[in-house]
């Protein structure tokens, strides 16, 4: 199975609102996380990362939150645009290769 | 600066045709990899390589082979097209313990 999930296939939002993305993951001994941007098309794209020696982490409109505890990784989205549509993935680093969750398709709408 | 360069980006094959996909990185980067994602789910990882000479299986290696004889080039073979590897490639590449740089794609489907 995969040890990385997302917990909502879709999540629709309005031009403006904050969204939040979240993520599961079962491998307590991974170390680095990736947020990835796939628009239609297109290859994925780096969005940001964490190491888990760290909660928290934050960059242009984005942030993305760790919680080892519960083994969960959130992305959150400020003031999110149209240009914000897409599916986002959160990948797990394994050795060398990252292993992806499904995606959780964002649509926002103006 | 052109990153990660896959071609095609759109082929068709027949079952049991051949054929190549090619991959090319300009930021010297030591790793490459190959992903595959069919429709609505995420990647899975083919085959990986941590340098010229060195490749390893991921997680859906069957039916593919790669080679890895310069740093710049990572191509992925298809030796016995199926319908099952109907999907979209994408070749990757990174620096050790840094984030992992994706190409465009390579659409492909078996008929």
């Amino acid at each position: 199975g995969e040890s990385v999930g997302l917990h909502l296939p879709t999540l629709s939002v309005q031009e403006g609102d904050n969204s939040i993305i979240n993520c599961a993951y079962s491998n307590s001994a991974s170390d680095y996380f990736i947020w990835y941007k796939q628009e239609s098309g297109k290859g994925p794209q780096f969005i940001i990362d964490i190491r888990s020696n760290m909660d928290k982490r934050q960059g242009q409109r984005v942030t993305v939150l760790l919680n080892k505890t519960v083994k969960h990784l959130s992305l959150q989205i400020a003031a999110t645009q149209p240009g914000d549509s897409a599916v986002y993935f959160c990948a797990e680093k394994e050795g060398t290769a990252l292993i992806f969750g499904k995606g959780t398709t964002l649509s926002v709408s103006s | 600066n052109a990153g990660v360069t896959q071609t095609p980006k759109f082929r068709i094959l027949k079952i049991g045709q051949s054929m190549t996909l090619q991959c090319a990185q300009d930021m010297n980067h030591n790793y490459m990899y190959w992903y595959r994602q069919d429709p609505g789910m995420g990647l899975k990882l083919i085959y990986y390589s941590v340098g010229a000479g060195i490749t390893d299986k991921g997680e859906v290696p069957n039916g593919y082979n790669v080679s890895r004889s310069t740093t710049e080039d990572f191509p992925l073979r298809l030796e016995l097209a199926a319908p099952s590897q109907t999907s979209v490639y994408f070749c990757a590449s990174s620096s050790p313990g840094n984030t992992i740089y994706f190409g465009e794609g390579s659409w492909l489907t078996v008929v």
